[in-house]
C-alpha cells in the first residue's frame, strides 16, 4: 500500500520551456503533498508544502511564480516549472502523506528535469 | 534555530551491525521518521518512533530517547543492497517535517 505515482521520470528540454510534473496517490487520500528539490549529493530540499484544495505554502527562497503547485484533488498534485533555465535543472522528488501525525510521507521516484 | 545532525558518512562490512545515530533540537516533538535513500532514487519509508524505546522491523530497529534529543536506526545482518544513504527526519510542534542531511553508508564485502 501507499504508492505514489510521479511522472514523468525524466525530462530534458530546452530553455524557456515550462515543464509540468504530476503526483498521485495511487491507494490513499493524499491531505497533504509536498516538492522537493535534491541537488546532486545534497540533501533533500523542501519546496513547498500543499493541502487539497488550498494554496501551497512555499518555502523561503523558492519563487511561487516560478514553481507553480495545484493540489486540486487528494490524489492528485503537479507541479509545473516555468520558463525553465539550466540553474533548474535538478532531481524534482513529491511526496504524500494522509492525515494523521504518525503518518510517513511517501515518495514518488522523482523526476530528473535537465534544462539545455 | 532548528538542528538535526548525522554522521555525513559511515562504513561497515557485509554481515555485520552498524548503528547510525541522529540527535536533534527542534521545535517540539511529534515523531521521529527514518529513511532509506538509494543513490539516484526517491527516499523510502523505514521507521517512525514517537515513544521512547525500540522499534524492530526485521534487520532494521530504530530507537527514541527523546530526553536526550536522541535516536539510532540499527541494522543487523548486513547486505550489500544496504548501501544507501539514511536519512534522519523529525514532526515538529507544527508538524513541519525536518529533515537531516542524511548518513552514506558504505558496504565492503
Amino acid at each position: 500500500g501507499a504508492v505514489v505515482s510521479q511522472h514523468p521520470s525524466w525530462v530534458i528540454c530546452k530553455s524557456g520551456t515550462s515543464v509540468k510534473i504530476e503526483c498521485r496517490s495511487l491507494d490513499f487520500q493524499a491531505t497533504t503533498m509536498f516538492w522537493y528539490r535534491q541537488f546532486p549529493k545534497q540533501s533533500l530540499m523542501l519546496m513547498a508544502t500543499s493541502n487539497e484544495g488550498s494554496k501551497a505554502t512555499y518555502e523561503q527562497g523558492v519563487e511561487k511564480d516560478k514553481f507553480l503547485i495545484n493540489h486540486a484533488s487528494l490524489t492528485l498534485s503537479t507541479l509545473t516549472v516555468t520558463s525553465a533555465h539550466p540553474e533548474d535543472s535538478s532531481f524534482y522528488i513529491c511526496s504524500a502523506a494522509s492525515r494523521g501525525e504518525a503518518q510517513p510521507q511517501h515518495f514518488g521516484d522523482g523526476t530528473r528535469l535537465s534544462i539545455l | 534555530g532548528q538542528n538535526i545532525d548525522q554522521p555525513t558518512e559511515m562504513t561497515a562490512t557485509e554481515g555485520a551491525i552498524v548503528q547510525i545515530n541522529c540527535t536533534y533540537q527542534t521545535s517540539g516533538f511529534n515523531g521521529l521518521f527514518w529513511y532509506q535513500q538509494h543513490a539516484g532514487e526517491a527516499p523510502t519509508f523505514l521507521s517512525y518512533n514517537v515513544l521512547d524505546g525500540l522499534e524492530e522491523k526485521g534487520r532494521f530497529s530504530s530507537f527514541l530517547s527523546r530526553s536526550k534529543g536522541y535516536s539510532y536506526l540499527l541494522l543487523k545482518e548486513l547486505q550489500m543492497k544496504d548501501s544507501a544513504s539514511y536519512l534522519c527526519a523529525v514532526k515538529d510542534s507544527n508538524y513541519q517535517l525536518i529533515w537531516g542531511a542524511g548518513t552514506k553508508l558504505i558496504i565492503k564485502p
